[in-house]
C-alpha cells in the first residue's frame, strides 16, 4: 500500500514570496492534516480536514497562509507571502478517521531567505 | 494547555537497551504513539498504546504506560546504530482529538 506522497521534498525561497506544497494521503483516508515542525522541535498542527471540509484550522496564520482539499483527497497547503520564521519541514499525515492513528509522508523542508 | 515533555538525548552502546521517557499532562489521553524520524525523512510510526493498558511489546520494543503518573516510556532492547534517530512521544486527546507531540529524544547508538 502506497504511503502519504508529498511535492516538493525541498524549496528555497526569498522571503515575500509566495510557495505551494501538495499531498496525496493513503487511499480511502479520510483525514488530512498539515503540521509544521520547526527544527528541533516536535510538528505542531497547522489544519485538519475531514474529507472536504476543515476540522480544525486555529493554529493557521490564516493571513499568510491557506489551504484546501477539494475533492476530499488531495491537498494543497499555500504560504503568501512567506517570512524567514517560515522555514520548517511542513508535514503531512492522514487518518481513516478522526482520533485514528495518523501516517505521515515525508515532508517538505523550506528555507525562506 | 497539553504538554508533552521528553529529554532531549540519549546515548548507548550498541546492543545495550535504551530507554526514552515521556511525561504528559493531558489525562484524557487515550492513544499513546511514539514515532521515529531518520534525518531527512518524515515520522515513522513504531508502536501506540491504549490507555488502558500498561505494557505493550513488539520485537525489540516495549512500551511501558504509568496512567497515575502519566508516564511513557519506550524500550529498545539489543539497540542496533540503525536506531539511530530522533524518537517522538505523541499523545491523542479524546476530548480535543488533537494528536500532542514532544520536542523529540535524539538517540545516538555507538558501535
Amino acid at each position: 500500500e502506497a504511503g502519504v506522497a508529498q511535492s516538493p521534498r525541498y524549496k528555497i525561497i526569498e522571503k515575500r514570496q509566495s510557495v505551494a506544497f501538495w499531498c496525496n494521503p493513503i487511499s480511502g483516508h479520510a483525514t488530512l492534516y498539515w503540521y509544521q515542525q520547526i527544527l528541533g522541535q516536535g510538528p505542531k498542527l497547522l489544519i485538519q480536514f475531514q474529507n472536504n471540509g476543515v476540522v480544525d484550522d486555529s493554529q493557521l496564520p490564516k493571513d499568510r497562509f491557506s489551504a484546501e482539499r477539494l475533492k476530499g483527497v488531495d491537498s494543497t497547503l499555500k504560504i503568501q507571502p512567506a517570512k524567514l520564521e517560515d522555514s520548517a519541514v511542513y508535514l503531512c499525515a492522514s487518518s481513516l478517521g478522526d482520533r485514528e492513528t495518523q501516517y505521515f509522508g515525508p515532508g517538505t523542508r523550506l528555507l525562506v531567505l | 494547555g497539553e504538554d508533552v515533555e521528553q529529554s532531549l538525548f540519549l546515548s548507548v552502546r550498541e546492543g545495550d537497551s535504551s530507554v526514552i521517557n515521556c511525561t504528559y499532562t493531558d489525562s484524557s489521553s487515550t492513544y499513546l504513539y511514539w514515532y521515529k524520524q531518520e534525518p531527512g525523512a518524515g515520522l515513522q510510526l513504531l508502536t501506540y498504546i491504549f490507555s488502558n493498558m500498561d505494557m505493550k511489546q513488539d520485537q525489540r520494543l516495549t512500551v511501558l504506560l504509568n496512567k497515575k503518573d502519566k508516564h511513557l516510556s519506550l524500550r529498545i532492547a539489543d539497540t542496533q546504530t540503525g536506531d539511530s534517530a530522533i524518537y517522538f512521544c505523541a499523545c491523542g486527546s479524546s476530548n480535543t482529538g488533537k494528536l500532542i507531540f514532544g520536542q523529540g529524544t535524539t538517540l545516538q547508538v555507538k558501535p
